[in-house]
């Protein structure tokens, strides 16, 4: 199994500033035949269901604000939100989707505001 | 618009079994998969299996082979997961997502608004 481990678990933040997520995938997810990662970030917000925000490590999904960014290659991966608003208030999840047998995800990181 | 909609919260005894369905609508649903995930109260996401709309192929977690069975009706456009034999820790939402229809599985771009599953005596 790849397993997903991110850090830190949470996050303190102020408004404005700059939060990045770290995420770290036991086995590279990234696939040599089409030179894609996969590695996606979710945001989850209390009582919704996880919000797709970047896949294939760095490309941002239609409607999300591109203060929001992603980077990294083969096991290391961050989720970068360069100016913090209120709204970003969330867990964020990693997750690779390299695997054919098990999707695994990160245990997730709590952003706070400061 | 595309969306996911799931049924209803559920609350099932010790031993029993559960079926949570998940239609789909605003796009070709035989041209993608479902891929079943679930969140116990308070913790993190767990993959549960996928599911091929468009021929029935499956893939399971292995911690959960043996227990559940996910199909689909592409009739009504809708897939459904089974969970049997029902244990306290299986007390979760319960969410469908839309995923790739084989091979590699894609990124979850559509979500559904997940099913709260109680496990109780």
């Amino acid at each position: 199994d790849i397993v997903m481990t991110q850090s830190p678990d949470s996050l303190a933040v102020s408004l404005g500033e700059r939060a990045t997520i770290n995420c770290k995938s036991s086995q590279s997810v990234l696939y040599s035949s089409n030179n894609k990662n996969y590695l996606a970030w979710y945001q989850q917000k209390p009582g919704q269901p996880p919000k797709l925000l970047i896949y294939w490590a760095s490309t941002r999904e239609s409607g999300v604000p591109d203060r929001f960014s992603g980077s990294g290659s083969g096991t290391d991966f961050t989720l970068t939100i360069s100016s913090l608003q209120a709204e970003d208030v969330a867990v964020y999840y990693c997750q690779q989707y390299y695997s054919t047998l098990l999707v695994t995800f990160g245990q997730g990181t709590r952003l706070e505001i400061k | 618009q595309v969306q996911l909609v799931q049924s209803g919260a559920e609350v099932k005894k010790p031993g029993a079994s559960v079926k949570v369905s998940c239609k789909a609508s605003g796009y070709t649903f035989t041209s993608y998969g479902i891929s079943w995930v679930r969140q116990a109260p308070g913790q993190g996401l767990e993959w549960m299996g996928w599911i091929s709309a468009y021929n029935g192929n499956t893939n399971y977690a292995q911690k959960l082979q043996g227990r559940v069975t996910m199909t689909t009706d592409t009739s009504t456009s809708t897939a459904y997961m089974e969970l049997r034999s029902l244990r306290s820790d299986d007390t979760a939402v319960y969410y469908c997502a839309r995923d790739s229809v084989g091979g590699h599985h894609d990124a979850f771009d559509i979500w559904g608004q997940g099913t709260m599953v109680t496990v109780s005596s």
